[in-house]
């Protein structure tokens, strides 16, 4: 079964630092989000992604993100700067089309910053 | 805007029993509800969904929910309750005339069944 996969699984970096985290979607999927998991909280929505461009954002996702599909494969998510606070699990998911409303999440990084 | 509100942080069954985990959702258009399942160290992974249709969706693993629109609820449901049910539990809600079909969640309901 066509899967969503994600690397690194666990990232550590230092405070200040940009990291880069991966996903490649499942083949015919065109719709991309990033949502992020601060341990013990809820799920929370960073980012929607199509046609090359950013559909929706949440108040989460300012400058210091950014989002990418650079190569039609893997979609990318930066954080510039990181802070302690981004210390999170970040998930991708992805969905041939929002009608459908079945979004497949891939298993998830763990970001820490120290 | 839309939200979702999952009463209970943590729910505990005994194995056979009936699992009731409850959600409430708030939307000004007709909604999309999920209900999703985590065990530990792993990804989401949808177990039903709402969109249009059957107010009564079935899922995997025996699962099922309700869609009721005069109670803005959609609970999940189980009549009997395996170990390996053990897991955290979110309730979800999206809109798809309104956005791009980003989903809200629910804080989570950690499920513990006895043995």
């Amino acid at each position: 079964e066509p899967e969503v996969t994600q690397t690194p699984s666990h990232q550590v970096t230092q405070m200040g630092q940009e990291v880069i985290l991966r996903c490649v979607p499942i083949s015919n999927h065109l719709y991309f989000y990033w949502y992020r998991q601060i341990l013990g909280q809820k799920v929370e929505f960073l980012v929607s992604f199509y046609n090359n461009e950013i559909s929706e954002k949440s108040e989460i996702f300012d400058d210091q993100f950014s989002v990418e599909r650079p190569d039609g494969s893997n979609f990318t998510l930066k954080i510039r700067s990181t802070k302690l606070e981004d210390s999170a699990m970040y998930f991708c998911a992805t969905m041939v089309h929002p009608r459908s409303g079945e979004q497949y999440f891939g298993p998830g990084t763990r970001l820490t910053v120290t | 805007a839309q939200s979702v509100t999952q009463l209970g942080s943590h729910v505990s069954v005994s194995e056979g029993a009936l699992v009731l985990l409850r959600c409430n959702y708030s939307s000004s258009v007709p909604p999309y509800l999920f209900w999703y399942v985590q065990y530990p160290n792993q990804g989401l992974q949808l177990l039903l969904k709402y969109t249009t249709g059957a107010t009564l969706v079935k899922g995997i693993n025996g699962f099922e929910a309700e869609f009721k629109k005069s109670e803005t609820s959609f609970h999940l449901t189980k009549p009997s309750a395996h170990m390996s049910d053990a897991a955290e539990y979110f309730c979800a809600v999206s809109n798809y005339g309104g956005s791009q079909g980003n989903l809200i969640f629910g804080k989570g309901t950690k499920l513990s069944v006895k043995p």
